[in-house]
């Protein structure tokens, strides 16, 4: 099974600044790697597919980059609305396999 | 307005059975693999099960496989899950979610979750 390492775990940051968020797998996924956002008490929202293809309607301040095994998820300036948990999963092999996300909160 | 709507879940006893369903709205049901992914309390998400289109295709967690059935009645625009010999691993909240398209894996619309608990 392709093992997803998220780091850092938690990432504390004021509204404004620049986040980055990182996923490790533990082979080699070409691009199929897909980014959530999960805000508490609500179901996961789709923010990234294929590595770097924002899906519909998500702002352009989130990106995501990367190939191989080592990509990234970027906010540019966070929003008060960005403070969540962030998930990113693979669709390379079965199983699909999520990482242990990484909280943004607020410094 | 895409919608899905999870219904089926509850509190069960170590080895009972559960069908949870999902009602899906405002999109071609046929047209999109489906999957169930699951979250246990205060934990990540866990994937657990997708099926393709036509139905004929499922794929399986083996934390879950010999013991839940996906399947799909497109008739009807309802995914189900049915989960047999529960344990208490098994307590967490069951998202049903919509793929992009047919097999891409990606998952673009949620549902909001039902709640399973095995417990005695």
């Amino acid at each position: 099974e392709i093992v997803l390492t998220q780091s850092p775990a938690t990432l504390s940051l004021s509204p404004g600044e620049r986040a980055t968020l990182s996923c490790r797998a533990s082979q080699h996924i070409i691009t199929y790697l897909v980014w959530y956002q999960q805000k508490p008490g609500q179901a996961p929202r789709l923010l990234i597919s294929d590595a770097s293809n924002r899906a519909t309607g998500i702002p352009a301040r989130f990106s995501g980059s990367g190939s191989g095994t080592d990509f990234t998820l970027t906010i540019s300036s966070l929003e008060p609305e960005d403070f969540a948990v962030y998930y990113c999963q693979q669709r390379s092999k079965w199983p699909l396999t999520f990482g242990k996300g990484t909280k943004v909160e607020i410094k | 307005e895409v919608q899905l709507l999870e219904s089926g879940g509850g509190l069960v006893q170590p080895g009972g059975s559960l069908r949870l369903s999902c009602a899906a709205s405002g999109f071609t049901f046929n047209n999109y693999a489906m999957t169930w992914v699951r979250q246990a309390p205060g934990k990540g998400l866990e994937w657990v099960s997708c099926i393709a289109t036509s139905a004929g295709s499922t794929t399986y967690a083996d934390s879950v496989k010999g013991r839940f059935t996906m399947s799909r009645d497109n008739s009807k625009n309802t995914l189900y899950l049915q989960m047999n010999n529960l344990r208490a691993e098994d307590t967490a909240v069951y998202y049903c979610a919509k793929d992009i398209g047919d097999l891409r894996w990606n998952f673009d619309v949620w549902g909001r979750g039902t709640l399973v608990t095995v417990s005695s």
